[in-house]
């Protein structure tokens, strides 16, 4: 069965304390790996798509690379403005949907 | 602002009542997804639409139903609702048939409530 998990559920940050958020995945045959960003009462806004292991990503403070077994979201010197949900997603070959972890709660205090 | 719109922003009904959910998508976007999002199960795909056909289906319960009209808007439609329906719905768009280079566009959501 497809599973995306991410860790830590919750995470408190000061800001400019870097951190990383990880998604680590099983799927049989990956289309492509996904990260969005979820305000409260709002939909999920599109960050990056990663295809292949060892491709990297960056916007601004964050980095996404992939393994083939994980992603990691590496923050850079967050900012208040930053915190968020931040939501993994995995695609399958040949499939449509997206299948999403629970999220990482991030919170960034000034 | 995505350029996905939905509404009713809010829901509220009660056991056995039928809702109707509606999304537009962004101009230009073929395909139109819905999602649902509880705080037990997270973001689960529910069923995709492209150009007014069903293109893909997830964990759909029967009582649900969804399609796309010729304008390309979409209603999702929730028959004999129980407690456990009750989450955040959302729509979301994209401009092809849901290749993996096609970024989805989401909706706000729609909080529905059962009582």
């Amino acid at each position: 069965e497809d599973q995306v998990t991410q860790s830590p559920e919750a995470l408190r940050l000061q800001e400019g304390e870097s951190s990383s958020l990880n998604c680590s995945y099983t799927v049989s045959g990956l289309r492509g790996l996904f990260w969005y960003r979820q305000d409260p009462g709002k939909g999920p806004e599109f960050l990056f798509t990663l295809y292949s292991a060892g491709e990297e990503k960056e916007k601004e403070r964050l980095k996404a690379t992939l393994t083939k077994k994980e992603s990691f979201l590496h923050i850079t010197a967050p900012k208040p403005e930053d915190s968020a949900t931040y939501l993994c997603a995995v695609q399958k070959e040949y499939g449509n949907k997206l299948v999403f972890g629970a999220g990482t709660i991030l919170r960034v205090k000034s | 602002d995505s350029g996905v719109t939905q509404t009713p922003k809010h829901l509220i009904t009660a056991t056995g009542q039928r809702v109707t959910l509606r999304c537009s998508p962004r101009s230009g976007d073929l395909s139109v997804y819905w999602y649902q999002q509880s705080l037990d199960q997270g973001l689960q795909f529910l069923i995709q639409y492209y150009n007014g056909e069903e293109r893909a289906k997830g964990n759909i319960l029967e009582r649900f139903s969804a399609q796309q009209f010729p304008d390309l808007h979409s209603e999702l439609n929730l028959s004999s609702l129980e407690l456990g329906d009750s989450a955040l719905y959302f729509c979301a768009s994209s401009v092809g048939r849901g290749q993996s280079n096609e970024k989805l566009f989401f909706g706000s959501g729609t909080q529905l409530s059962v009582l």
